[in-house]
């Protein structure tokens, strides 16, 4: 069985980019959510997809935007990168066996750590 | 909303002593509960879960109990090692709203030898 993997490990962009990261969920899961973990700090949710739909957003701006594949790996897209945004960027897949609403457990990658300068 | 509240840390141990760190919650409906941990340059592990009430999660000699009455998941362990050293962290999931996961602030464990 495959983990949840996330590409790449660390990224260095500039105020003002564009980034794209990428996530393969774990083999049979159709869920992937993404969160955004400051230094220091928990975990806080971005948004979440299932079945290629988004599910659910935190309190991010609309410059965070995402894809869900048939496959059911993801994208998280940031456009005009703020300082802040630097952070640690967790995917975490899960198998959504009850439609939305359901309380699988969510199993997480390695992380992409994201400096803007 | 939803919200956890995770003792303070950092805690600074010596090997083979008792763990507790503390973990209260405020939820709608039943939430499922959860301990991670993670280590050094790494992502978050699941350690243990519990989806309902007096359920006990446990793993790698970590325990914790899902206590409706007092809102908490403690989580405990009976002798640490050097390798427990990490940060964890409690979170929930609820039943209302979208599937997200709700973590405390996390909880930084340093074992001495």
């Amino acid at each position: 069985e495959t983990g949840v993997t996330q590409s790449p490990t660390h990224l260095i962009k500039t105020r003002g980019q564009q980034v794209t990261l990428r996530c393969s969920s774990q083999s049979g899961h159709n869920t992937v959510s993404w969160y955004q973990q400051a230094l220091g700090q928990g975990p806080q949710f971005i948004f979440q997809y299932y079945r290629e739909e988004e599910n659910g957003r935190g309190n991010f701006p609309p410059r965070f935007s995402g894809l869900q594949f048939p496959n059911y790996s993801s994208e998280l897209n940031v456009n005009a990168l703020e300082l802040d945004d630097s952070a640690l960027y967790l995917c975490a897949s899960s198998l959504n066996s009850q439609g939305a609403g359901g309380l699988d457990t969510q199993y997480f990658g390695p992380g992409t750590r994201l400096t803007v300068l | 909303g939803n919200s956890v509240t995770q003792m303070e840390g950092p805690v600074t141990l010596s090997e083979e002593a008792f763990l507790t760190i503390n973990c209260t919650y405020t939820a709608t409906g039943y939430p499922s509960l959860f301990w991670y941990v993670q280590y050094p340059g790494e992502g978050l592990q699941l350690l243990l879960k519990a989806t309902k009430a007096d359920d006990k999660g446990s793993n790698k000699g970590f325990e914790a109990t899902y206590r409706k009455e007092t809102t908490s998941f403690h989580l405990e362990k009976g002798s640490v090692q050097v390798s427990d050293s990490a940060v964890y962290f409690c979170a929930l999931i609820s039943n209302f709203g979208n599937e997200k996961l709700t973590f405390g602030t996390g909880t930084r464990l340093t074992i001495i030898p």
